[in-house]
């Protein structure tokens, strides 16, 4: 089984900052996944970023970036220079497709 | 390209009816899903389908069937709607798992 933990359930952020929110994961595979979904208030699930376990180097896509510690089985995720239009939910998921509960996320004018 | 449509958009239904949501993909994937988000939660897994005429059981299959007759189909039944299956429902689609989601727009249901 896979278990994805997200202990933050809402945070602000001011704009142009950066912010992380954190992502746990327990599994007992030697290889997996880590997935980053965007939520805004629209409803829509959209996809940011992958981290596989035998990438060797940090996930990046434009603005986001995952800080990725196997030993402490964490796939944090940064948003950098946070924009008005980053605010929603932000869920991490495994590729055995379990959620966490997701972090709302506010970005401050 | 349409990428991941489902049907209806909204619906509600009165306990014991039955419905079948539908979705669609255009993407060619393999593999396809249906989840529910409740309020304040991440989706949970219904069932799945890694190919046409296959579908598994996922984290909370009580309370409904689906059929994956067609590659680009993905239908999800409730045969007697109950009050505790109001939810958001997600269908999305992707290449074999272990790759990004595609997600539909999501089906809000209420059952009264």
């Amino acid at each position: 089984a896979q278990k994805i933990t997200q202990t933050q359930p809402g945070m602000f952020v001011q704009e142009k900052e950066a912010v992380t929110l954190d992502c746990t994961y327990d599994t007992s595979d030697p290889s997996y996944g880590l997935f980053w979904y965007k939520q805004p208030s629209s409803g829509e699930m959209i996809f940011l970023i992958y981290q596989g376990s035998y990438d060797q180097q940090n996930a990046t896509e434009g603005r986001y970036s995952l800080n990725f510690q196997k030993a402490r089985k964490s796939a944090n995720l940064v948003i950098s220079a946070s924009q008005l239009g980053d605010s929603a939910m932000y869920f991490c998921a495994g590729n055995k497709l379990t959620f966490g509960g997701g972090t709302r996320v506010l970005v401050k004018p | 390209n349409a990428g991941v449509t489902q049907t209806p958009k909204f619906r509600v239904l009165k306990t014991g009816q039955s419905m079948t949501l539908l979705c669609a993909q255009d993407m060619n994937h393999e593999y396809m899903y249906w989840y529910r988000q409740d309020p304040g939660m991440g989706l949970r897994l219904i069932h799945y389908s890694v190919g046409e005429g296959t579908t598994a059981k996922g984290e909370v299959p009580d309370g409904y069937n689906v059929s994956r007759l067609k590659k680009q189909n993905f239908l999800l039944g409730l045969e007697s709607a109950a009050p505790s299956q109001t939810s958001v429902y997600f269908c999305a689609s992707s290449y074999p798992q272990g790759y990004e989601q595609y997600f539909g727009p999501g089906t809000r249901l209420t059952v009264t």
